[in-house]
């Protein structure tokens, strides 16, 4: 089973640099999201999305954009890579509903130098 | 809205003793939590949830956590460490709308032998 895909799994960026973190699941699930985990700070929501077509801001949404056209896919694009952005970027995704478990891709540790 | 307070960012015990660990949660409507464990370089993963089924919810791995409404605390326990549960847990609580899962900072777990 693959469930949530993340690639690639290590990048290094110069800054002003852009790229885009790709995620994929195949669970058909409606809810994707993507966090960035920091030391002591836990995982904060960058940006989700509720379905094709359909996305939204979450805690820490500046310095990045996403897009949903389809149902599986889920990008995560740097538009101009910041060392603040240096972090560990997880995708994620759920069926909708309160008492949904989310899935978690592997991690992309992304480092901006 | 919903948060939660994980109480110790770290928290060391012994092989074979009471592993306990703090989470509170604030939320002004029932609130649907969850614990999840993330090993070294991995994602996280489903340990339990309450969804008020039951107070007293276990999960995998033999830990289990007690809802108390009274003290907003949703601790996790397990009666005795093993090694292999030296790992980062993140208590985490989902909106009222049921697709955006707000997590606390986190609480790595030290297993000595």
């Amino acid at each position: 089973n693959a469930g949530v895909t993340q690639t690639p799994k290590f990048q290094v960026l110069k800054t002003g640099q852009s790229m885009t973190l790709q995620c994929a699941q195949d669970m058909n699930h409606e809810y994707m999201s993507w966090y960035r985990q920091d030391p002591g700070m836990g995982l904060r929501l960058i940006h989700y999305s509720v379905g094709a077509g359909i996305t939204d801001q979450g805690e820490v949404p500046n310095g990045y954009n996403v897009s949903r056209s389809t149902t599986e896919d889920f990008p995560l694009r740097l538009l101009s890579a910041a060392p603040s952005q240096t972090s560990v970027y997880f995708c994620a995704s759920s069926r909708t509903g309160r008492e949904n478990t989310i899935y978690f891709g592997e991690g992309s540790w992304l480092t901006v130098v | 809205a919903q948060s939660v307070t994980q109480l110790g960012s770290h928290v060391s015990v012994s092989e074979g003793a009471l592993v306990l660990l703090r989470c509170n949660y604030s939320s002004s409507v029932p609130p649907y939590l969850f614990w999840y464990v993330q090993y070294p370089n991995q994602g996280l993963q489903l340990l339990l949830k309450y969804t008020s089924a039951a107070t007293l919810v276990k999960g995998i791995n033999g830990f289990e956590a007690e809802f108390k409404k009274s003290e907003t605390s949703f601790h996790l326990t397990k009666p005795s460490a093993h090694m292999s549960d030296a790992a980062e847990y993140f208590c985490a609580v989902i909106n009222t709308g049921g697709f955006k899962t707000i997590f606390g900072a986190g609480t790595r777990l030290f297993v000595k032998a």
